[in-house]
């Protein structure tokens, strides 16, 4: 069974500097795509970043990139330069990619981990 | 811009109560889904449909029932509310293409307590 696992459920990190919130997950098929989610206090789901499993190299989009270590099934969330606007629930999704048709999209969540960017 | 468009933001019900979650999308995906989220955790699919008149279920599906009969519109309903319900559910639409870096895309969701 596919499974996500975000082992902390809070950090702090100073603003400005980089903070990496981990992810691990376990899987049995070849294609899959992970995928990280912002949750501000107000609540809506923002998408961040998505590595897929065939990807040769690390995600980035802007001040966010994707630490991804296909062996060690990790796909870790790096954060550089922090800001306080940055303080939110970050969740990891994988989606399983069904390489030979009957994908569903579907995505399986983690339980988050709270960030809190300090001034 | 409209997206995924979900109705009503907040709602309190009563222990066995009916209601229906409105959930429109605007993007011509076909895949669409339902989580819940309860405190403190993560998002659980409730349902997904893969297209009109398509539906499934997802890991948590006791107690709700969905229907798909357009492309835009995947209400969820619940026809005997109970505490353990209590949630915010999110709404969210795809594409229906895989290995792609097409990502779901949530609505602002709908915070329903049962009291």
């Amino acid at each position: 069974a596919q499974k996500i696992t975000q082992t902390q459920p809070g950090m702090f990190v100073q603003e400005k500097e980089a903070v990496t919130l981990d992810c691990t997950y376990d899987t049995s098929d070849p294609s899959y795509g992970l995928f990280w989610y912002k949750q501000p206090s107000s609540g809506e789901m923002i998408f961040l970043i998505y590595q897929g499993s065939y990807d040769q190299q690390n995600a980035t989009e802007g001040r966010y990139s994707l630490n991804f270590q296909k062996a060690r099934k990790s796909a870790n969330l790096v954060i550089s330069a922090s800001q306080l606007g940055d303080s939110a629930m970050y969740f990891c999704a994988m989606r399983d990619d069904a390489l030979y048709g009957g994908a569903t999209n579907k995505l399986i969540f983690g339980t988050g981990t709270l960030l809190a960017v300090q001034p | 811009n409209a997206g995924v468009t979900q109705t009503p933001k907040f709602r309190i019900l009563k222990i066995g109560q009916s209601m229906t979650l409105q959930c429109a999308q605007d993007m011509n995906h076909n895949y669409m889904y339902w989580y819940r989220q309860d405190p403190g955790m993560g998002l659980k699919l409730i349902y997904y449909s893969v297209g009109a008149g398509i539906t499934d279920k997802g890991e948590v599906p006791n107690g709700y029932n969905v229907s798909r009969s357009t492309t835009e519109d995947f209400p969820l309903r619940l026809e005997l509310a109970a505490p353990s319900q209590t949630s915010v559910y999110f709404c969210a639409s795809s594409y229906s293409t895989g290995a792609s870096n097409q990502p779901q895309h949530f609505g602002d969701g709908t915070r329903l307590s049962i009291l």
